[in-house]
């Protein structure tokens, strides 16, 4: 099994519209979380970090965490061409190192 | 703006060759990461460092070798490049901690033939 795993997508949704993302991990002490947005031919940079269970929202990202079923998924509302990436969800499995999942990617319909 | 830089950004090269991929940070950062990355599939951690003469071997297995002389410097090491070392190397560092953030370089595609 995978530590972190992703809908595989691609996911491709209309100008203005939420793009749904989702990401699941196997360990269950893992206590960070993060998404990375990757454009083509780029490298990974951060976008959110979440660390208890509940919504954190930053501009129209919204982060979700559900520690009791390792879930994590991210929203992004009124999506914009600029939002078309891959997405990557990344879990800290300790002594800080990071293990990521193989990314969802998305593309925002003008 | 991450201040992380990697040389060079693409690389081709022949079977048997010895390749020295550079990465420096000018952030201060004790923690340093290589990665490895093909396309459509997850980034692989294969080198890490805590800080000066500390090195680690990843989650995948690398026939690569790493050294952390000075704090900036992450160099990435393959005494004898085969086609199966074909891929793009992702250097990366952290503050650690609390911090987990994890800032990347632009990469170097390796294309070995």
């Amino acid at each position: 099994q995978k530590e972190v795993e992703q809908n595989s997508g691609p996911l491709s949704v209309p100008e203005g519209a939420i793009a749904s993302l989702n990401c699941t991990y196997s360990d269950r002490v893992s206590q960070s979380f993060f998404w990375y947005r990757q454009y083509s031919g780029k490298s990974p940079e951060l976008i959110m970090s979440i660390y208890s269970n509940g919504d954190k929202e930053d501009g129209r990202f919204t982060a979700q965490l559900n520690k009791a079923s390792q879930y994590v998924s991210l929203l992004i509302r009124d999506s914009q061409p600029s939002d078309s990436a891959t997405y990557l969800c990344a879990v800290n499995i300790g002594d800080y190192k990071l293990s990521f999942g193989a990314g969802t990617t998305v593309t925002v319909r003008a | 703006e991450a201040d992380i830089y990697q040389t060079p950004r693409y690389l081709v090269i022949g079977t048997g060759k010895k390749i020295t991929l550079e990465c420096s940070q000018t952030m201060g950062h004790d923690k340093m990461y290589w990665y490895q990355q093909d396309p459509g599939m997850e980034l692989h951690l294969i080198h890490y460092s805590y800080g000066v003469n500390s090195t680690e071997k990843g989650d995948l297995s690398s026939e690569s070798t790493v050294s952390r002389i000075r704090t900036e410097h992450f160099p990435l090491t393959l005494e004898s490049a085969r086609p199966s070392h074909t891929s793009q190397y992702l250097c990366a560092s952290s503050e650690g901690g609390a911090n987990e953030k994890l800032f990347f370089g632009s990469g170097t595609q390796l294309s070995v033939l």
